[in-house]
């Protein structure tokens, strides 16, 4: 499977601290992505990281990409109690060299994540 | 949830009967999906559509079809709902196959 793996499975932690969470994947990339689902809720799209870039920031979010050891982590800086939620990564992964053909994304089973008032 | 909408957001069925759940968008969008999701799997792709009438499988296909008559719709159908195909679904679209996707609200189908 092509399916990326988030780490940790789930994640609390207190208001105004970082958190931190990792994503795996196992063959190259496009693009990796990742998303936050409030709960019942649709999964809402955060940052996109193109497998040329290293680091992409937007706002108090920063994602960082190491397509040597296909891995990215997101970080929430000075986190907030409505960033409660789950996170996905997923991955675009190449169905050929010429990059032709829609795909649809490959998600990961998410990091749960808690922040404790 | 940028123009998109499913319906209908809940349904029960019994288990053999035929089942349609329907996504819509105001964007003009070229590109829609459909995932379910289920606990300890994430989102998995099902069907998508790459353009009116261009179709195609993603990784759970089976017992599933789709069709795309307008852009505006897609249609995901499950012509023998099975226990196995309770689930929340999802619809989404993009621009282009690559970029960010944009999900609709969900529908939450529960098979008896």
């Amino acid at each position: 499977s092509q399916q990326g793996e988030e780490d940790p499975q789930a994640l609390s932690i207190q208001e105004g601290e970082n958190a931190t969470m990792n994503c795996s994947y196992k063959t190259s990339i496009n693009n990796l992505q990742w998303y936050r689902q409030n709960s019942g809720r649709g999964l809402v799209h955060l940052i996109l990281i193109r497998s040329n870039e290293r680091e992409k920031h937007s706002g108090r979010l920063r994602v960082t990409l190491d397509t040597s050891k296909k891995s990215s982590s997101l970080l929430i800086t000075a986190s907030r109690a409505a960033d409660t939620a789950s996170y996905f990564c997923a991955t675009v992964h190449l169905i050929d060299s010429l990059g032709g053909g829609a795909d649809g994304l490959t998600f990961g089973k998410g990091t749960h994540l808690i922040i404790q008032p | 949830d940028a123009g998109i909408t499913q319906s209908p957001r809940h349904k029960v069925t019994e288990t053999g009967t035929p089942v349609t759940l329907r996504c819509h968008q105001t964007e003009n969008h070229r590109y829609m999906y459909w995932y379910r999701q289920d606990p300890g799997h994430g989102l998995r792709l099902i069907h998508y559509s790459y353009g009116v009438k261009d179709t195609d499988k993603g990784e759970v296909s089976d017992g599933y079809s789709v069709s795309r008559s307008k852009t505006e719709d897609f249609l995901l159908t499950l012509e023998s709902a099975t226990s196995s195909q309770t689930s929340v679904y999802f619809c989404a679209i993009t621009t282009g196959g690559w970029d960010e996707q944009y999900f609709g609200p969900g529908t939450r189908l529960t098979v008896t």
